[in-house]
């Protein structure tokens, strides 16, 4: 299958600070990326949905401008969570899409703020 | 609305065979998937039906009856490994994946 990574696989941050979390597709066009949290034990949300060259699509409840989306090439979507508070330690997993084939997980990111 | 309802729970013996179920109502169909998840990681693709009937591949199998709403994922020869949660999602009139909540698996041995 198709290969998506995830930089960074890990990253513990101070309450306050940005962290920017990239994900790449390696060997397709991902013509849209899909952002996830997932909680411990806890099923994935989807966070935003974001196409190439155009601003992502973000799910009920999920603030846009503490969770910022850049899609800006075919097999690149960035996620920043400016002032990471605590609440904000999840999992953070991102898939991509080329066409109508079935979406590729990242390895994901895993964010802990103290 | 839509929905995917799917088993939280589930639990199998070592060797045995285990089927979890998943139905759904969505806004149009555009073919179900089944992922895997262990604990940790993220979740990694099983399966892609659009068409009813069955596919299948090596120890894992998944069967699909769109007029029911209907999915099934058949593992056999279960082994310790395969103890994760297994995620159906169904793509909708739009492409966007519809998730259920995933079905965690324990084997025991």
């Amino acid at each position: 299958g198709a290969v998506v990574s995830q930089h960074p696989s890990r990253v513990i941050c101070k309450s306050g600070t940005s962290v920017k979390i990239e994900c790449r597709s390696l060997d397709f066009q991902a013509t849209t990326m899909f952002w996830y949290r997932q909680f411990p034990k806890k099923s994935l949300m989807l966070m935003a949905t974001s196409n190439e060259g155009s601003k992502a699509t973000y799910e009920q409840g999920v603030e846009k401008d503490k969770f910022l989306i850049n899609h800006a090439s075919l097999t690149l979507s960035t996620l920043t969570v400016t002032s990471a508070h605590p609440e904000d330690s999840s999992f953070y997993i991102c898939s991509a899409r080329g066409g109508e084939r079935e979406p590729f997980f990242g390895p994901g990111t895993r964010l802990t703020v103290l | 609305g839509q929905n995917i309802d799917q088993p939280t729970e589930m639990t199998a013996t070592e060797g045995a065979i285990v089927q979890i179920n998943c139905t759904y109502q969505t806004s149009g169909f555009n073919g179900l998937f089944w992922y895997q998840q262990h604990a940790g990681e993220a979740p990694t693709f099983l399966s892609y039906n659009v068409l009813d009937g069955l596919e299948e591949k090596g120890r894992f199998s998944s069967f699909l009856s769109r007029s029911k709403g209907y999915s099934y994922l058949l593992l056999k020869e279960l082994q310790m490994k395969d103890s994760a949660s297994y995620l159906c999602a169904v793509m909708d009139s739009n492409y966007q994946l519809i998730w259920g909540a995933g079905t965690k698996l324990i084997i025991k041995p």
